[in-house]
């Protein structure tokens, strides 16, 4: 079982709708949960970052941890074509490394 | 604020010889930065870490003669990609740590190796 597990889609939606993009993970020692946007050919952009679990929103983006059930989330609200990327959710463990472990990245479409 | 860059952002190479790649934080200081290897529709792959002062430490498998990482500065990271080969060809990104559990991404250096 991979440390990570993200659905790689592709997931296509209509301008507007709401995304939900979720990864699950296996290694009870993450403790920091970030969301990266990669346009094709650029390096990713960091989104959001949260600790433990709990919401944090920052405008359209609302970012979910559930360390109990090992499962986040990333909700786009009112998605827009320009929302158009892969997502990838990474995570650190509190055990001093910064090394990000990655998911495989969701491709995201949103349809004009 | 939090940005990196990346330089060249595309280099094509004949076989055998050496390319550089730098990666910079702009407008802050990072103790340590990443190298990245990311192959199409796949998701990055960790090569080093690399701290200023200090030798880089590398993932499992990766040639650290081959890929030869200096942080010279808090602000200042190169790899080098010695005796390239065409399996060589990639997309290498940096990121640069601004704090414990924040990291930034440079927009990657294309290069081909012919």
């Amino acid at each position: 079982q991979k440390e990570v597990e993200q659905d790689p889609g592709p997931l296509s939606v209509p301008e507007g709708a709401i995304v939900s993009l979720n990864c699950t993970y296996s290694n009870s020692a993450f403790q920091y949960f970030m969301w990266y946007r990669q346009y094709s050919r650029k390096g990713p952009e960091l989104l959001m970052y949260t600790y433990s679990s709990g919401n944090k929103e920052d405008g359209r983006f609302t970012a979910q941890v559930d360390k109990s059930s090992k499962y986040i989330s990333l909700f786009i609200r009112d998605s827009q074509p320009s929302d158009s990327a892969t997502y990838l959710c990474a995570m650190i463990d509190q055990g001093g490394s910064e090394k990000l472990v990655f998911g495989k990245g969701t491709k995201l479409t949103v349809n004009p | 604020g939090a940005v990196v860059s990346q330089h060249p952002s595309w280099v094509i190479c004949k076989s055998g010889t050496s390319v550089k790649i730098e990666c910079r934080s702009l407008d802050f200081q990072a103790t340590t930065m990443f190298w990245y290897r990311q192959f199409p529709k796949q998701s990055l792959m960790l090569m080093a870490t690399s701290n200023e002062g200090s030798k880089a430490t590398y993932e499992q498998g990766v040639e650290k003669d081959k890929f030869l990482i200096n942080h010279a500065s808090l602000t200042l990271s190169t790899l080098t990609v010695t005796s390239a080969h065409p399996e060589d060809s990639s997309f290498y990104i940096c990121s640069a740590s601004r704090g414990p559990y924040e990291q930034y991404f440079g927009p990657g250096t294309r290069l081909t190796v012919t």
